[in-house]
């Protein structure tokens, strides 16, 4: 069965510090993963996902499929990162699966 | 263009109560998904509809009914609700769930307490 692990509930780093969101995941097939993202008061919403290579907000995301793992790292994190981190995983167009979430407190 | 809208925001049950949840989207999306989220434990998915007509369970589909009313709306019902039903219920749609880099847009949710 599909499953996502973040093995930290709650990661505190000072401004400026670099971060690093763990995730890992078991899947038999080929894996999508994504980072969502929850402000306080505001919606879930997608922060990065593997495919897109891309850099958002600071924030980067690489696949290991060895590790089965799919980190979200910052160099130098800011006050306004500190949100609820979801890590998840597309199955087959069959399933999404979240992670338990990362609460990610940057300290001034 | 409001997304997702959810209501009611919150609401309170006593054991045994039944209530429907409804969710709309006008983004003219395909599929669409019932969550609950607990503490320590994340999103789990009840509920999906991959497209208008179907629906599937999720992880967690026991003591919930669905209906995709149409493309746009997907309500989910408790018959009889339980204190373990509490939760906050997160409604979203994606343009379609088969699509390896579909994201899906959530609605603000509601949190629902069972006494």
């Amino acid at each position: 069965a599909q499953r996502v692990t973040q093995p930290e509930k709650l990661l505190s780093v000072f401004k400026g510090a670099p971060v690093e969101l763990k995730c890992n995941y078991s899947y038999s097939g080929s894996p999508e993963l994504f980072w969502y993202v929850q402000y306080s008061r505001q919606r879930l919403q997608l922060l990065l996902r593997h495919i897109s290579r891309e850099s958002i907000k600071g924030f980067t995301a690489d696949l290991n499929k060895g590790e089965t793992s799919f980190h979200l790292k910052k160099p130098f994190a800011q006050e306004e990162d500190s949100a609820m981190y979801y890590c998840a995983l597309w199955a087959d167009g069959q399933n999404f699966v979240f992670g338990p979430g990362t609460r990610l407190s940057v300290l001034p | 263009n409001a997304g997702v809208t959810q209501t009611p925001k919150f609401q309170v049950l006593k054991t045994g109560q039944s209530m429907t949840l409804q969710c709309a989207q006008d983004m003219n999306h395909n599929s669409m998904y019932w969550y609950r989220q607990d503490p320590g434990m994340g999103l789990r998915l009840i509920y999906y509809s991959a497209s208008e007509g179907t629906t599937d369970k999720g992880e967690v589909p026991n003591g919930y009914n669905v209906s995709r009313l149409n493309k746009r709306e997907f309500s989910l019902r408790l018959e009889s609700a339980a204190p373990s039903q509490t939760s906050v219920y997160f409604c979203a749609s994606s343009h379609s769930i088969r699509k390896r880099t579909d994201t899906q847009y959530f609605g603000p949710g509601t949190r629902l307490t069972v006494l």
